[in-house]
């Protein structure tokens, strides 16, 4: 069975911190993609940065960059630079790529972004 | 990207009623998902719907219990039948997008609660 794991209930820095997020993932399939979503305490998910398994680049996308080990089934987040605004529950998410489209998710981390 | 709107966007109810929920996007898509997200869990899937043809439920989800209508490419409706206070939970609308690779977009959410 495929499973996302999100190691970290909780987490809290102090602003203009650089964090770490960390997901591990199992599967046998070989071509995939990953996501990281953000919902903050308004609920709307939004998706924060996603990398393909067969790009060996780690996906950047402003403060929001990942560490992608492929062979260790890795998929850490890292936000730089951290602002009050990315207090929220991150959410890390696999997908096969023939699959159906259904997202198989992780349990989340919640992170506090303190003053 | 897609613009997802949902209604209502709370809702308290009581044991034994029906509550529906409507999902409008902006645009015209293919694949849309319904998601519950019981309070500090992570989403589970309770069906895709596909315009003209009938939802596919997941495991542990039927439709007796949750109905959904798609009656356009742009709408979707999903009832909460019979309501308990197990039903308690927060309610995303997603759509399929179309970029690569797919990514979902979410409405806001509707939170139910049930007493």
């Amino acid at each position: 069975a495929q499973t996302v794991t999100q190691s970290q209930p909780e987490m809290s820095v102090q602003e203009a911190e650089t964090v770490t997020l960390s997901c591990t993932y199992d599967t046998s399939e070989s071509n995939y993609y990953l996501f990281w979503y953000k919902q903050p305490p308004s609920r709307q998910m939004i998706l924060v940065i996603r990398q393909e398994a067969y790009k060996q680049q780690n996906a950047t996308e402003n403060r929001f960059s990942v560490n992608f080990q492929k062979a260790a089934k890795s998929f850490s987040l890292k936000i730089s630079d951290s602002q009050l605004g990315d207090t929220a529950m991150y959410f890390c998410a696999f997908r096969p790529m023939d699959s159906n489209y259904q997202l198989i998710w992780g349990a989340g981390t919640k992170l506090i972004i303190k003053p | 990207s897609a613009v997802i709107s949902q209604k209502p966007s709370r809702d308290i109810c009581q044991r034994g009623t029906s509550l529906t929920i409507q999902c409008q996007v902006d645009s015209q898509v293919t694949m849309m998902f319904w998601y519950r997200q019981q309070p500090g869990q992570s989403l589970t899937l309770i069906a895709t719907a596909n315009q003209g043809s009938e939802a596919t439920y997941e495991s542990g989800f039927v439709i007796d219990k949750f109905p959904i209508s798609r009656p356009n490419l742009t709408f979707s409706t999903l009832t909460v039948s019979n309501m308990s206070p197990e039903d308690s939970s927060i309610y995303l609308c997603s759509v399929l997008g179309t970029g690569s690779p797919n990514e979902q977009f979410f409405g806001p959410g509707t939170r139910l609660t049930v007493l």
